[in-house]
């Protein structure tokens, strides 16, 4: 069953300028994490935050989490052509599960 | 380098066939999982298997099974392809790790296509 959603379903933006997606989610989680995927490709993990963590960082992604209103967002700065992708988030609901409930995605297009 | 393999990028059957979707990863990993993604929908789960020969339900397990004889493979079975099993399938496999630490990684998915 689907849990992440992500807003906005697409979006378009020029070169150089910040990208930010949103996840919303339903049920308590164990940790949030960020795909990314290539057009006809397979998805690549970009950044993991667990339940007990506010925020985080990596390279140009910023990932916060606010459990309190079950949402995150994911912030790329100063993006550039190759970011245009598809992006998922996904939960993991439970320290004893394996699976992983993914979003549906927001598409990003990067405008040179 | 971490790496998850499936044995064909394409693959055109008719209805009625019995088609096999093979994925190897070289990660000695515990878990193993299959996908399909299809547009407007996102990923949604068939089955995963978190050891040798043990497999679970996900989502939408109906008209497909999986086989796991061997840790590094995870076979997907359509019994008999229908056209509404047409998609992309994506496969991918975790590590049980530290709570918390369960990344997935995927492999490059095959676009199958019922006729």
């Amino acid at each position: 069953s689907q849990q992440g959603e992500e807003d906005p379903q697409a979006l378009s933006i020029q070169e150089g300028e910040n990208a930010t997606m949103n996840c919303s989610y339903k049920t308590s989680i164990n940790n949030l994490q960020w795909y990314r995927q290539n057009s006809g490709r397979g998805l690549v993990h970009l950044i993991l935050i667990r339940s007990n963590e506010r925020e985080k960082h990596s390279g140009r992604l910023r990932v916060t989490l606010d459990t309190s209103k079950k949402s995150s967002s994911l912030l790329i700065t100063a993006s550039r052509a190759a970011d245009t992708a598809s992006y998922f988030c996904a939960t993991r609901p439970g320290a004893g599960s394996y699976q992983l409930t993914f979003g549906k995605g927001t598409k990003l297009s990067v405008i040179p | 380098d971490v790496k998850v393999t499936q044995s064909s990028r394409y693959l055109v059957k008719r209805t009625g066939e019995k088609v096999f979707l093979e994925c190897v990863q070289d990660m000695d990993h515990e878990n193993m999982f299959w996908y399909r993604q299809d547009p407007g929908l996102g990923l949604r789960l068939i089955y995963f298997s978190y050891d040798v020969k043990m497999k679970e339900k996900g989502d939408i397990p109906e008209g497909y099974s999986v086989s796991r004889e061997k840790k590094e493979r995870f076979s997907l079975i359509l019994e008999s392809a229908s056209t509404n099993q047409t998609s992309m399938y994506l496969c991918a496999s975790s590590s049980l790790g530290l709570a918390g630490t369960d990344t997935q990684y995927f492999g490059p998915g095959t676009r199958l296509t019922v006729l």
